[in-house]
């Protein structure tokens, strides 16, 4: 089975720009993340999902993050507009809630620099 | 916070020598884990201790947890160069969303 599938791997772009970060959890997982990794902040976790319902996403850095997960095997996670500060590595992983134990999987992550 | 802390941040050690992290928390928890990270790479589960649990073994790992000091070690015997990466302990609060809390990491260095 293949693991959490994330694209692009690498996004460059100029401040003001719109970015758009892609998700394909592992089949059968029921739950999804998004974090964010920088050396200052270590690890965040921005925002999951259960069945594809936002079940928190008190991590959502201000309004210029949006995330969406339209079925089970596809989520976004939307900057618009894209700031330097907005630099990071983003993951998604996703596990299989309900069934514990609760391990998740990550991705490969994104790695955004914005300039 | 629920987040795990690590101790120490950083590490580093000879190849063959013992590599012992620290992990601290502060609330009740159903399970903790232990993610290793390589530079460059996503988390990996490593290794997963529950609650009712006080030591697991898996190879060169071995996990210990205290819930009475809210406090679990990795020690990773005769260490390798490859082991060099980051290591994080996440805690689960038994929520069947699958929700964890992951801490800073340590960051371990194996030098050849």
């Amino acid at each position: 089975d293949a693991g959490v599938i994330q694209s692009p791997r690498h996004e460059v772009t100029e401040m003001g720009q719109e970015v758009t970060l892609r998700c394909k959890p592992i089949s059968g997982h029921n739950s999804l993340f998004w974090y964010r990794q920088t050396m200052m902040r270590g690890l965040e976790l921005l925002i999951y999902f259960n069945n594809n319902v936002p079940i928190d996403d008190s991590g959502m850095p201000e309004d210029r993050f949006s995330a969406k997960m339209p079925n089970a095997s596809f989520s976004t996670l939307k900057i618009q507009p894209s700031e330097p500060r907005d630099s990071a590595v983003y993951f998604c992983a996703s596990s299989r809630a309900g069934a514990l134990p609760d391990t998740q999987y990550f991705g490969p992550g994104t790695r955004l620099t914005v300039l | 916070s629920q987040q795990g802390e690590e101790d120490p941040q950083a590490l580093s050690i000879q190849e063959g020598e013992n590599a012992t992290m620290n992990c601290s928390y502060k609330t009740s928890i159903n399970n903790l884990q232990w993610y290793r990270q390589n530079s460059g790479r996503g988390l990996v589960h490593l290794i997963l201790i529950r609650s009712n649990e006080r030591e697991k073994h898996s190879g060169r790992l071995r996990v210990t947890l205290d819930t009475s000091k809210k406090s679990s070690s990795l020690l990773i015997t005769a260490s390798r160069a490859a082991d060099t990466a980051s290591y994080f302990c996440a805690t689960g609060g038994g929520s069947t969303l699958g929700r964890l809390y992951f801490g800073r990491g340590t960051q371990l260095t194996v030098w050849p």
